[in-house]
């Protein structure tokens, strides 16, 4: 079955980095887009980013452009996502996410990992 | 503020027919598919409707999507207690090259 699990999330402190993982696992990763999707407390989603299959294509919600960037290995089934200048806005859960079949309908979601940006 | 527009809340009682608008604009809506997620209290948003219509294998054919121009609608018949949950649209925006959700509507099962 189809399982994605994020990890890499925590506490840090504002201006720094964190970078999130996502181990995909149950179907084959390397011919999916894949997205990063976030939940501020209480609030409604966001999205984040999306890589296409071959890591050649990648797009950015605005507000994430020039300071996040997501990347993926297929060798290693794994999607990444590079949190840079991090301030309490970016405080979230981000869950990973499959993309079905390149339309931008998201099929899988990841339990979600949670960032927390706090002086 | 959020691209796309749905009301913030809904309610229905048991059995009754409920629907969840989603208004937007040409960039998304009206040129792009439009996808609903419901997401239950405490867990990962679940895709409900992808395509304007189609359901996944496993929902209900109690939910059914509509799209007409730049607005979509999620209609949910005999409401049951287990639907009380919030429930997203989204649609790619040509002019955002993004993705863009629904701020969200809350459903309460009375």
């Amino acid at each position: 079955q189809v399982q994605l699990v994020e990890s890499g999330g925590g506490v840090v402190q504002p201006g720094t980095s964190l970078r999130l993982s996502c181990a995909a696992s149950g179907f084959t990763f390397r011919t999916y887009a894949m997205h990063w999707v976030r939940q501020a407390p209480g609030k409604g989603l966001k999205w984040v980013a999306i890589i296409s299959y071959d890591g050649s294509n990648k797009y950015y919600g605005d507000s994430m452009k020039g300071r996040f960037t997501i990347s993926r290995d297929n060798s290693k089934n794994t999607l990444y996502l590079q949190m840079n200048s991090l301030t309490a806005e970016d405080t979230a859960v981000y869950y990973c996410v499959r993309d079905q079949s390149g339309d931008y309908a998201l099929d899988y979601w990841g339990q979600g990992t949670l960032v927390t940006v706090s002086s | 503020q959020s691209v796309l527009t749905e009301p913030p809340s809904a309610s229905g009682t048991p059995g009754q027919r409920v629907t969840i608008s989603c208004s937007g604009s040409s960039s998304n809506i009206g040129n792009n598919y439009v996808y609903w997620y419901q997401q239950l209290p405490g867990t990962a948003p679940k895709l409900l409707i992808y395509r304007n219509n189609q359901r996944p294998s496993g929902v209900p054919d109690r939910f059914s999507g509509s799209k007409s121009g730049t607005s979509a609608s999620l209609a949910i018949t005999g409401l049951r207690s287990e639907d009380e949950a919030d429930y997203y649209c989204a649609a790619w925006d040509d002019s955002l090259r993004g993705v863009v959700f629904g701020g969200g509507t809350k459903l309460t099962v009375l």
